[in-house]
C-alpha cells in the first residue's frame, strides 16, 4: 500500500524563522516521484518540486530546500527565513503508478 | 504552458439539482485526467481517473451514478454531481496529464477548484 504521513499539522513561526516540514512515505514501488504542493487561501494548487526516487540529491530553489532520504523514507522541505507569504497549508505527494497520493497537509502560518 | 482551468470557480445551488464543472487543459492534449475532492482543513482525495474515450474509474466509495465524469476529448473532462446535496459541498480539484508525458507516473497539472456549495 502506498502512504503519505506528514505529522505535523500545524506549525506557527515568527518571520525570519526557518522552518521544516517533514514528509514520510510508504511504497513498495521501485519506480516512484515525490512532489511539495502549496495550497495557499486561494485553494488553487501550487507546483513546488517533484523529485524522482533514483535521484536523492537535495536541492536548493530561493530560500527552499528539500531533503531526500530513502534510507528513511523521508522528503522533508526547509523554508529558510520564513515570510508572511509563505502561509498556506503544504502538501507532501506520492506518485507511483498512476495515482498522486497526497499527505494529511502540514498548515504553516508564518507571523510578523 | 501546462495550464488547466476549471469552470465555474464557484457555485451555489439548491438540494437535488445537478451540477457541471468543466476541466479544460489549455495547451496540451490531456489523454488523462483526475477528480480530487476536498473538505474543509482536509487533504485532496481522488474520486476518480478519467481516460480519454473511456469510462472513468472511480475510487472505492466514490458513487458512478452520482458523479457523472465524461473525457470526450483531449482537452475537456466533466464531472457532473447529480442530485446535490449538503454533504457533497466540497472543493473539487481536476488535474491532467500530458499525452507527451513520460508515463503514468509523470506529472500532473492542476487546475484552480471548483467551490460547490449546496443548500
Amino acid at each position: 500500500a502506498q502512504k503519505v504521513t506528514q505529522a505535523q499539522t500545524e506549525i506557527s513561526v515568527v518571520e525570519k524563522e526557518d522552518v521544516t516540514l517533514d514528509c514520510v512515505y510508504e511504497t513498495r514501488d521501485t519506480t516512484y516521484y515525490l512532489f511539495w504542493y502549496k495550497q495557499p487561501p486561494s485553494g488553487e494548487l501550487v507546483f513546488l518540486i517533484r523529485r524522482n526516487s533514483f535521484d536523492e540529491q537535495n536541492e536548493i530553489s530561493g530560500r527552499y530546500s528539500w531533503n531526500f532520504q530513502k534510507s528513511t523514507s523521508s522528503f522533508n522541505f526547509t523554508i529558510t527565513a520564513s515570510q508572511v507569504v509563505d502561509s498556506a497549508v503544504y502538501f507532501c505527494a506520492l506518485n507511483g503508478y498512476n495515482k498522486l497520493i497526497f499527505g494529511a497537509g502540514t498548515r504553516l502560518a508564518v507571523h510578523p | 504552458g501546462a495550464v488547466v482551468s476549471q469552470h465555474p470557480s464557484r457555485v451555489i445551488c439548491k438540494s437535488g439539482t445537478s451540477v457541471k464543472i468543466e476541466c479544460r487543459s489549455l495547451d496540451f492534449q490531456a489523454t488523462t485526467m483526475f477528480w480530487y475532492r476536498q473538505f474543509p482543513k482536509q487533504s485532496l482525495m481522488l474520486m476518480a481517473t478519467s481516460n480519454e474515450g473511456s469510462k472513468a474509474t472511480y475510487e472505492q466509495g466514490v458513487e458512478k451514478d452520482k458523479f457523472l465524469i465524461n473525457h470526450a476529448s483531449l482537452t475537456l473532462s466533466t464531472l457532473t454531481v447529480t442530485s446535490a446535496h449538503p454533504e457533497d459541498s466540497s472543493f473539487y480539484i481536476c488535474s491532467a496529464r500530458d499525452k507527451l508525458a513520460g508515463g503514468p507516473r509523470d506529472e500532473q497539472f492542476f487546475g484552480p477548484g471548483t467551490r460547490l456549495t449546496v443548500l
